[in-house]
């Protein structure tokens, strides 16, 4: 198992433009997650589904977009990039609420 | 207040030696806790389920105080690989999702 994939690495962006943050797991996971992680930080919860069909917003949504149109696939789409999005990204699977597995993040730079 | 707060650090422990830091959080309904644990750059990893009996699992035991309503990790024996920042995470029992503290840094030296 690949477990969770998060793609791409890294990336930078300007102003305004957007992008989507992939993710995907092969664990048939039904809850998924987006964090956001600010330098010395802990995570905040973006969005979250418990389900193909179900999506949910955390804490911090604004700005942000995700579709869960598969079990597998949870991809995160910032519309109008800011440098307030600068930030770590991490997605987590899990088959519940309690027991989460993370990607490797992506790191994205927004100048 | 925050919903879950941590003590920074970072905790300065020489090799071998014992540490051991809390967590705090702030909602009384919370029902689920647990310690991940991030290494620099990388992404969390499940550590360990903190239970009302609390729970040992090899050099690290962990311990619940609802009364107080804080967590604690104590780790034994510190190694150089222990070197980490410790999230604490708090579930609530509805809802799904997971309330994380900004993490504890440790820094195990020689």
């Amino acid at each position: 198992n690949a477990g969770v994939t998060q793609t791409p690495k890294f990336r930078i962006l300007k102003i305004g433009q957007s992008m989507t943050l992939q993710c995907a797991q092969d664990m048939n996971h039904n809850y998924m997650y987006w964090y956001r992680q600010d330098p010395g930080m802990g995570l905040k919860l973006i969005y979250y589904s418990v389900g193909a069909g179900i999506t949910d917003k955390g804490e911090v949504p604004n700005g942000y977009n995700v579709s869960r149109s598969t079990t597998e696939d949870f991809p995160l789409r910032l519309e109008l990039a800011a440098p307030s999005q600068t930030s770590v990204y991490f997605c987590a699977s899990g088959r519940n609420k309690e027991t989460q597995y993370f990607g490797p993040g992506t790191r994205l730079l927004v100048l | 207040r925050k919903e879950v707060e941590q003590d920074p650090g970072p905790f300065n422990v020489p090799e071998g030696a014992t540490v051991a830091f809390n967590c705090t959080y702030s909602n009384s309904a919370s029902q689920s806790f647990f310690w991940y644990r991030q290494d620099c750059r990388k992404e969390p990893k499940l550590l360990m389920s903190v239970y009302s009996s609390g729970n040992e699992d090899g050099r690290f035991t962990a311990q619940l105080n609802r009364a107080s309503q804080y967590i604690s990790l104590l780790i034994r024996d510190s190694k150089l690989s222990d070197s980490a920042t410790y999230l604490c995470v708090v579930i609530k029992a509805a809802g799904n999702k997971l309330t994380f503290g900004g993490g504890t840094r440790v820094l195990v030296k020689p």
